[in-house]
């Protein structure tokens, strides 16, 4: 199973709205409404931060959101503020190898 | 609250095995599963495998069955994750992260550990 496509980095401005997008297949993206987005800050583990392709999980806030169609989810921030600044990892399960794949990794930067 | 507390940093010479523990609290293990995740230096996380706290059920990701074994200990609420047969492309942070009880793609990762470096070096 390949590692699903995401832009190595994506840019804005304090209070901007960026878009990250994670392109996969219909054997994993395409084929279930399972998409989860991590937020991770260097040296620390993953966070979840939207399930499902638009959920978020209590505490997260709703500034995240999440959204899908056909083999490619997207992953909004809206009013973007410094502490977003991290890397973000889409992942969906595939069929083909019966296990889950995650992105490649977006960088976001604050600028 | 939810804690996930892992073993710490490890070296291994190629050809070694490696086990790696993480310690559940704040939540009734048996009712969720646990998956494993790495992440090489650089690179984005790659799952290894679920294991269900209730009934040990496992499933392996096919690159690392045959290698990986999962197991649980629910009267001390403690995952472990074994790799056997190291080489120097097992260097890579471990992680723990709770998961759905049954195995399936709506199987999240809602909660990690803190990580554990395991380094592969002659």
């Amino acid at each position: 199973q390949s590692a699903l496509t995401q832009p190595a980095s994506v840019s804005g401005s304090p209070g901007q709205s960026i878009t990250i997008s994670c392109t996969g297949t219909s054997s994993d993206i395409g084929g279930y409404n399972y998409v989860s987005w991590y937020q991770q800050h260097p040296g620390n583990a993953p966070k979840l931060m939207i399930y499902d392709v638009s959920n978020r999980p209590s505490g997260v806030s709703n500034r995240f959101s999440g959204s899908k169609s056909g083999n490619t989810a997207s992953l909004t921030i809206s009013g973007l503020q410094a502490e977003d600044e991290a890397d973000y990892y889409c992942s969906s399960y595939g069929s083909s190898s019966s296990s889950f794949v995650f992105g490649t990794g977006t960088k976001v930067t604050v600028l | 609250q939810v804690q996930l507390v892992q073993s710490g940093a490890e070296v291994k010479k190629p050809g070694a095995s490696v086990n790696v523990s993480c310690k559940a609290s704040g939540y009734t293990f048996i009712s969720h599963g646990m998956s494993w995740v790495r992440q090489a230096p650089g690179q984005g996380p790659e799952w290894m495998g679920w294991i269900s706290a209730y009934k040990g059920k496992t499933t392996y990701a096919p690159k690392l069955r045959g290698r990986l074994t999962l197991t649980t200990d629910t009267s001390t609420t403690t995952a472990y994750m074994e790799l056997r047969s190291l080489t120097s492309d097992d260097t890579a942070v471990y992680y723990c992260a709770r998961g759905t009880i049954t195995f399936g793609p709506g199987t999240i990762f809602d909660y990690w550990g803190q990580g554990t470096l395991v380094t592969v070096s002659s």
